[in-house]
């Protein structure tokens, strides 16, 4: 998988977008960019996924740059639940042997009040 | 009833303890993960299972064991614990080569809180 780069905390404004980078340089074209979030000592859960063009669903927007070499994860208006640790993650979307999730440090969301 | 069932949610046992962690799944998936999380630390890969004849080592796998007995089943054993394996543990699940998803991502239970003396 290719590896990622995030910030290693971020603070956002209640009701305000949260706007999350990640860089991702030497993403294969294969590559899928996916981004989970962890919630204070929860499982981590699944936010969006997308290969180049932007996604958007219930939770989350996802814009990727046209070269696919960096993403921001949008939350639009921000709550105080969405503080948590925000993974971005790149991988081929239906792995094969060798090519499991992993995890690096994240970013820390703090969405304040 | 959650996706992906861990117990205990939290354990705490002694030096030299044999333990076992469970986990089931409602999902249908093929394959099953074990990851370990330290306080502060991202998640690290125990073992996996693309299958119920499929058992992998990942990138830490010294000191534990796993048994996968049925699709939906997938334990994580210590065989002697030691205090350095304090941690959070979570299962995970995600959809098989053969299997469709609507997204391919992976599952986690509400992970087990596990504290050796």
């Amino acid at each position: 998988d290719a590896k990622t780069t995030q910030p290693t905390s971020m603070d956002c404004a209640e009701g305000r977008a949260a706007n999350l980078p990640c860089n991702h340089s030497t993403i294969s074209g294969n590559e899928y960019v996916y981004w989970y979030r962890q919630i204070h000592s929860q499982g981590p859960q699944y936010i969006i996924h997308g290969l180049k063009n932007n996604e958007t669903n219930e939770m989350a927007s996802l814009i990727i740059t046209e070269d696919r070499k960096s993403s921001t994860l949008i939350l639009p208006h921000a709550t105080l639940r969405d503080t948590a640790v925000y993974y971005c993650i790149v991988r081929v979307a239906k792995d094969n042997a060798g090519n499991m999730l992993t995890f690096g440090g994240g970013t820390r969301l703090m969405v304040k009040p | 009833d959650a996706d992906v069932t861990q117990t205990p949610r939290n354990r705490i046992t002694k030096t030299g303890k044999r333990i076992m962690l469970e986990c089931s799944q409602t999902k249908g998936h093929d394959r099953m993960y074990w990851y370990r999380q330290d306080p502060g630390l991202g998640l690290r890969l125990i073992y996996y299972s693309f299958d119920v004849k499929d058992i992998n080592k990942g990138e830490i796998s010294d000191g534990y064991s796993v048994s996968r007995q049925a699709q939906a089943k997938f334990s994580l054993s210590l065989e002697s614990a030691i205090p350095n394996q304090t941690a959070l543990y979570f299962c995970a699940t995600s959809a098989g080569r053969g299997q469709v998803s609507a997204n391919y991502g992976y599952t986690f239970g509400s992970g087990t809180r596990l504290t050796v003396v």
